[in-house]
């Protein structure tokens, strides 16, 4: 079965205190690997698009990276307007769906 | 920026009862898809639809569901006859290309009594 698992469910930071997030998937012929932020009561917001192992992306304080089993998105020194919960995603080949992790909660303190 | 939007942002409905959701994707992409996220769950996808014929739907898009471009612009979500867990945000999504990002509106929350 397509699996994407996230870790950690929920992250604090203090203001400027970097960390990364993690996502896994169980799929062989990974076609795309996606992140996205999703702010309370609003649709998921398109971040970065990864296609291969090895690739990276990189957005402000944010930067996306691709192994052949995980992804990390790493936060440098982060703001309190980073605070929202980070999405993973994945599509396969032959098939357009989208499969979604559950989210990693990310709170930036002051 | 160009947006989906998605109205309403909030349908309280009575079970049985029929509803629309309506999408007005990106104006230039070409791939248009609903999913749904129910409270404390993951985004879960229900359809895509590509060239006015559904190209995927998942299990949950079962014959109570439907969707349809009825002009250049509208996508909607049918749901004949709603039931209780029925319940959930639903997002509309669009891209240019099936290998491109899609793009979320910010949702109608169905809310079934």
């Amino acid at each position: 079965e397509d699996q994407v698992t996230q870790s950690p469910e929920a992250l604090r930071l203090q203001e400027g205190e970097s960390s990364s997030l993690n996502c896994s998937y169980t799929v062989s012929g990974l076609r795309g690997l996606f992140w996205y932020r999703q702010d309370p009561g609003k649709g998921p917001e398109f971040l970065f698009t990864l296609y291969s192992a090895g690739e990276e992306k990189e957005k402000e304080r944010l930067k996306a990276t691709l192994t052949k089993k995980e992804s990390f998105l790493h936060i440098t020194a982060p703001k309190p307007e980073d605070s929202a919960t980070y999405l993973c995603a994945r599509s396969r080949g032959g098939s357009e769906k989208l499969v979604f992790g559950k989210g990693t909660k990310l709170t930036v303190n002051p | 920026e160009p947006e989906v939007t998605q109205t309403p942002s909030h349908q309280v409905t009575q079970m049985g009862q029929e509803v629309i959701l309506r999408c007005v994707p990106i104006s230039n992409h070409l791939y248009f898809y609903w999913y749904r996220q129910i409270l404390g769950q993951k985004v879960e996808f229900l359809v895509s639809f590509y060239n006015n014929e559904i190209s995927e739907k998942s299990e949950i898009f079962d014959d109570q569901f439907s969707v349809e471009r009825p002009d250049g612009s509208n996508f909607t979500l049918k749901i004949r006859s709603t039931k209780l867990e029925d319940s959930a945000m639903y997002f509309c999504a669009s891209s240019s290309d099936s290998n491109q990002p899609q793009h979320f509106g910010d949702g109608t929350r169905l809310s079934i009594l």
